[in-house]
Parts: C-alpha cells; structure tokens; sequence
C-alpha cells in the first residue's frame, strides 16, 4: 500500500513568486492535514480536509496560502505570492476516520526556500 | 488550547546507554498522546500512543512512555540506545474522546547516538 506522497520535495523560489504543493494521501483516508515546520520551531498544524471540506483552517497564517481538495482526494496548498518567512518544510498526512486510532500518517515533507 | 514542551532540543548519548526525552504538555481537557520519530530523509512516523488504559506504552523496538496526569508529562525512555535510534523525536497531544483528534507537536527533540 502507498503512503502518503508528497511534491516536489524540495521548491526554491524567489521572494514574489507562486509555488504550489500536492500531497496525495493513503487511498481511502478520509483526513488529510497539513503542518509546517519553521526551522528549530514546532511543527505547526495549518488546516484539516475531511474528504473535500475544509473542516478546520485556524492555523493558515494569510490569505497567501490557499488549501484546495479537489474531489476528496488529492490536495495542493498554494503560496502566491510567496515571502521570506514562508520557508520551512511542509507535511502533509492522512488518517482514516473509522476506527479513528488518533495515528497520522506522514509524507516526507516539501521543503520550500524563498530567497 | 493545548501545548506542548520539549524542553531538550538536542540530546548526545553514548550507544548502550540509557536515555530520557522529556515532555510536558498543558491541556484543560482528556488527551491522547503521542511520540512520533523522524528519520533522516524520511517522514514522521507514530512510535508509539497513550489513548487509554495503562499509563506505561511500550514500542516495538524498546521504546516506553509513561503518562502521569499529575505530572501532565509523557516522558520517552529507553534503557539502551542504538546507532539506529539517532533521529528526531516529536511529542503530540490531541484532544481525547469528543474532541477533534488533531495532535499538536512540540519542537522535537534530536537524539544523537555516539558509538
């Protein structure tokens, strides 16, 4: 069975610019997160899917970044336009809802370097 | 709100040797706690997990925490360390029975295993 995918695994892009990133969950996992993760600092959550639905999105820092889930299954976050302290690595993971065990299941992660 | 405390950012050790990473979290409802490991290049994955029951969990490679409510701490131990345990470590609370099951991570801690 796949894991949780993410991409690319690593975007350096110029202060300005737009980058998008995917993550493909583990099929039949109706949650889908996304964290992120500043240098040094906590990994912090940014919002939760439940299928295609937006179910919690407190932790989006701006209006620069937009979560979509198209479809419940695939999901892309994108920065536009991106600033110097949007770098850091970004996770993405997955969890199924029944049995809800609490486990999430990671990707390795997109880290993005803004210059 | 929750939160979490990993007050050792970085911990050196001798193979063979004993270890404790500490966690302390705050939490004004019932949790669920969490360690996951993180490996170099790869994904966070779950270590191990306190839902219910026994206060002392055990991993699959030698791993245990013990949550003490009093404490309101969930300390990882192992009684001797391997070359292969060098990862970070990363503590996570989330909301008990009725809540919404998103953990939140502390800062992780790095375990460095010396030969």
């Amino acid at each position: 069975e796949a894991g949780v995918t993410q991409f690319p695994s690593h975007s350096v892009i110029e202060k300005g610019q737009t980058v998008t990133l995917r993550c493909d969950p583990i099929s039949g996992h109706d949650n889908l997160y996304w964290y992120r993760r500043v240098m040094g600092k906590e990994i912090k959550f940014l919002l939760h899917f439940v299928k295609e639905s937006k179910q919690d999105e407190s932790g989006m820092p701006n209006n620069r970044f937009l979560a979509e889930r198209t479809g419940g299954t695939y999901s892309t976050l994108k920065v536009q336009p991106a600033e110097l302290e949007d770098s850091g690595v970004y996770f993405c993971a997955s969890s199924q809802t029944s049995p809800n065990t609490g486990e999430l299941f990671f990707g390795e992660g997109s880290r993005l370097t803004v210059l | 709100a929750q939160s979490v405390t990993q007050l050792d950012s970085q911990v050196p050790v001798f193979e063979e040797a004993p270890v404790e990473l500490r966690c302390n979290y705050s939490s004004s409802v019932s949790v669920y706690l969490f360690w996951y490991v993180q490996y170099p290049n790869q994904g966070l994955q779950l270590l191990l997990k306190y839902l219910s029951g026994s206060t002392l969990v055990e991993s699959i490679n030698g791993f245990e925490a013990e949550f003490n409510k009093s404490q309101t701490s969930f300390h990882l131990r192992k009684p001797s360390v391997h070359i292969s345990d060098t990862a970070e470590y990363f503590c996570a609370v989330s909301e008990g029975p009725g809540g919404s099951y998103i953990p939140t991570f502390g800062r992780g801690t790095s375990l460095i295993v010396h030969p």
